[in-house]
């Protein structure tokens, strides 16, 4: 089946510095891949689509500038939380698009912002 | 609704009941539904993808069914096993863009 990693699994970073999670589609080529973060007790929310060779477009009350997003190949989309906050800590999941109905998710990433 | 709402928030049964979860979301623009299984630490494991009305899919032990006039669709499991034990999430696909909106999750845990 398709598989897809993330790194890291977790991070602990200070406030202000920026973290970068990668993406990956292991054996599997994804033209669109999404992000998504969940907040304790919360639905998975999505916070943008992430198109290769093209720029990302984010959801509604996402700051783009904030969570910067390149998907510069079609195995690899990278999110970067940039000045991050206690406020980011969250579980940040990644899933690549197949096609319709077949979208596989990475095992996710936990922040924790000090 | 606008929201996919799933209930209940978690429950607990006994190695070899059977049980059902609902998933409920907007009828309106409907596109697809999707049910994953997700354990701890692991990726979540896509179940089904439905999107007739009336449609019914089956995967082992777990089915699930689906209503999409009134925005609704079941999730059962029968003679459930302690490996079922999961976080089972359903999704709901408005418009053919591929994005999702998750619903909160239903946390089944199987007593040995």
């Amino acid at each position: 089946g398709a598989v897809v990693s993330q790194h890291p699994s977790w991070v602990i970073c200070k406030s202000g510095t920026s973290v970068k999670i990668e993406c990956r589609s292991l054996d599997f080529q994804a033209t669109t891949m999404f992000w998504y973060r969940q907040f304790p007790k919360q639905s998975l929310m999505l916070m943008a689509t992430s198109n290769e060779g093209s720029k990302a477009t984010y959801e509604q009350g996402v700051e783009k500038d904030k969570f910067l997003i390149n998907h510069a190949s079609l195995t690899l989309s990278t999110l970067t939380v940039t000045s991050a906050h206690p406020e980011d800590s969250s579980f940040y999941i990644c899933s690549a698009n197949v096609g319709p109905g077949e979208q596989y998710f990475g095992p996710g990433t936990r922040l924790t912002v000090t | 609704i606008l929201n996919v709402e799933q209930s209940p928030q978690s429950l607990h049964v006994q190695e070899g009941d059977s049980t059902n979860f609902t998933c409920s979301f907007p009828s309106s623009n409907f596109y697809a539904l999707h049910w994953y299984r997700w354990e701890t630490a692991k990726s979540p494991e896509a179940l089904f993808v439905m999107t007739l009305n009336g449609d019914e899919k089956k995967k082992g032990r777990i089915s699930a069914t689906l209503n999409t006039k009134e925005g609704y669709s079941y999730l059962y499991i029968k003679g459930s096993q302690p490996e079922d034990s999961a976080t089972y999430l359903c999704a709901s696909e408005r418009g053919s863009n591929y994005k999702l909106t998750f619903g909160k999750g239903t946390l089944l845990t199987v007593n040995p």
